[in-house]
């Protein structure tokens, strides 16, 4: 079965700093990944995805993420944080035929002025 | 561009009525699928459609059904309504073979 551990329930950082969302997975095989992210009462917005080839991959909203198999992990980073990134973030594994996701705890992020 | 869209974006209900939920996937999407999301949970997958048929199925409880018509759009039936079905219903769409999935802004369904 695949799931997704998301360590950090909460993480605060200041406007401008660096920012590190961890996800590790667990899958079978070579898995899909991908973060999601959600704004209070609003639709699921999907950042960036991991399919197969380079181990680093862009985003929209100046986000990157690196898929480590030795340490089963697929985690976010930004290098500077701007208010606006104020949300909920989602990791997610998908890689079965019928491509249902499962999704981590997500992790929360609030970003001070 | 297109995106998937969910009707209706807000519903409120009683116990023990019925509701619902209807999703219109992105043009040319073939795969549609559900997901629920409880107050300050991570989203959980409901059911999925592929060509009109249902090609998964998660943690989707027996009063609710759901089907994925000719022109591809689903709707999410929902019987009996409990006080712990209010969360918010995402559907998503995908392209068959391409394996993102976009969803939509979501139904949010009380339940009073």
């Amino acid at each position: 079965a695949q799931s997704v551990t998301q360590p950090d329930i909460h993480i605060t950082v200041s406007e401008g700093a660096s920012l590190e969302l961890r996800c590790n997975y667990s899958y079978g095989a070579t898995p899909y990944l991908f973060w999601y992210v959600q704004s209070p009462g609003q639709g699921l917005q999907l950042l960036l995805k991991y399919f197969s080839g380079d181990t680093l991959v862009q985003g929209i909203k100046g986000f990157e993420a690196e898929f480590k198999r030795s340490q089963s992990s697929f985690n976010l980073r930004k290098p500077s944080v701007h208010w606006s990134d104020a949300a909920e973030y989602f990791c997610a594994v998908g890689g079965t035929s019928y491509g249902k996701l499962t999704f981590g705890q997500g992790t929360i992020l609030t970003v001070h002025p | 561009a297109a995106g998937v869209i969910q009707s209706p974006r807000h519903l409120i209900k009683e116990k023990r009525e019925t509701a619902t939920l209807k999703c219109y996937p992105i043009p040319r999407h073939d795969t549609v699928y559900w997901y629920q999301q409880g107050p300050g949970q991570d989203p959980q997958f409901l059911i999925s459609f592929y060509e009109k048929m249902q090609s998964d199925k998660g943690s989707i409880p027996d009063r609710f059904s759901a089907q994925q018509f000719s022109d591809y759009h689903s709707e999410l039936n929902m019987s009996s309504l409990e006080l712990g079905d209010s969360a918010l219903y995402f559907c998503a769409s995908r392209r068959g073979g391409r394996e993102t999935q976009y969803f939509g802004p979501g139904t949010r369904l009380l339940v009073l």
